[in-house]
């Protein structure tokens, strides 16, 4: 079974400065998506960036990117020119291979961003 | 299209009444999951629709709950003589079909047994 685990309960960071969001998880699959969703406060949770397994490169969004290292399991999110509006609790979430799709969330981290 | 809408917003019921909750996806997408939600943790997989069709079901869900998505667009999710520990943020989320990855959220029905 996967297994996802966010190791930061909570982070702050000072607005326009950089803040990085851990993650981790486990799995026996070789292809495969890894996401990170952002849910604010009262808010639907949405998409902030995807990473597909097979490509080395890291995803990049704007001012949010990931640093993925495939052998080690782990998949960061780092915001950059952290703004107000990136309060939220954020969720990394593997995407299963086969066909249902379903998401497996870690735990969250909740971003604090002081002005 | 104004995204996945769920209905009620909140919900408040005593212990041992019924509830139903109803998700409209994003009109096209044939896929359509639940997961619920407790306070301070990541949403956790209920079940998943493609079409009208019922493809997985997690052990969460209990003989209690029930979730039909009879024509392939809305869905609803029941609860039965629902428990105290039933107390949470339920969520539907569609995805536009296979090949397809982001899935697209509600803002979630919250349900408090009392």
């Amino acid at each position: 079974a996967q297994t996802v685990t966010q190791s930061q309960p909570e982070m702050s960071v000072q607005e326009a400065e950089t803040v990085t969001l851990s993650c981790t998880y486990d799995t026996s699959e070789s292809d495969y998506y890894l996401f990170w969703y952002k849910q604010p406060p009262s808010r639907q949770m949405i998409l902030v960036i995807r990473q597909e397994a097979y490509k080395q490169q890291n995803a990049t969004e704007n001012r949010f990117s990931v640093n993925f290292q495939k052998a080690a399991k782990s998949f960061s999110l780092k915001i950059s020119d952290s703004q107000l509006g990136d309060a939220a609790m954020y969720f990394c979430a593997p995407l299963t291979s086969g066909n249902t799709g379903k998401l497996i969330f870690g735990q969250g981290t909740t971003l604090q961003v002081k002005p | 299209d104004t995204g996945v809408s769920q209905d009620p917003r909140h919900k408040i019921t005593k212990r041992g009444q019924n509830v139903t909750f109803r998700c409209d996806p994003i009109s096209e997408h044939n896929r359509l999951y639940w997961y619920r939600q407790t306070l301070g943790q990541g949403p956790e997989f209920l079940t998943y629709f493609q079409n009208e069709a019922q493809l997985e079901k997690s052990r969460l869900l209990s003989d209690r709950f029930s979730a039909e998505r009879p024509k392939g667009s809305f869905s609803t999710l029941e609860i039965q003589r629902t428990e105290q520990g039933d107390s949470a943020m339920y969520l539907c989320a569609s995805v536009l079909g296979e090949g397809n990855t982001e899935a697209f959220f509600g803002q979630g029905t919250r349900l408090t047994v009392v």
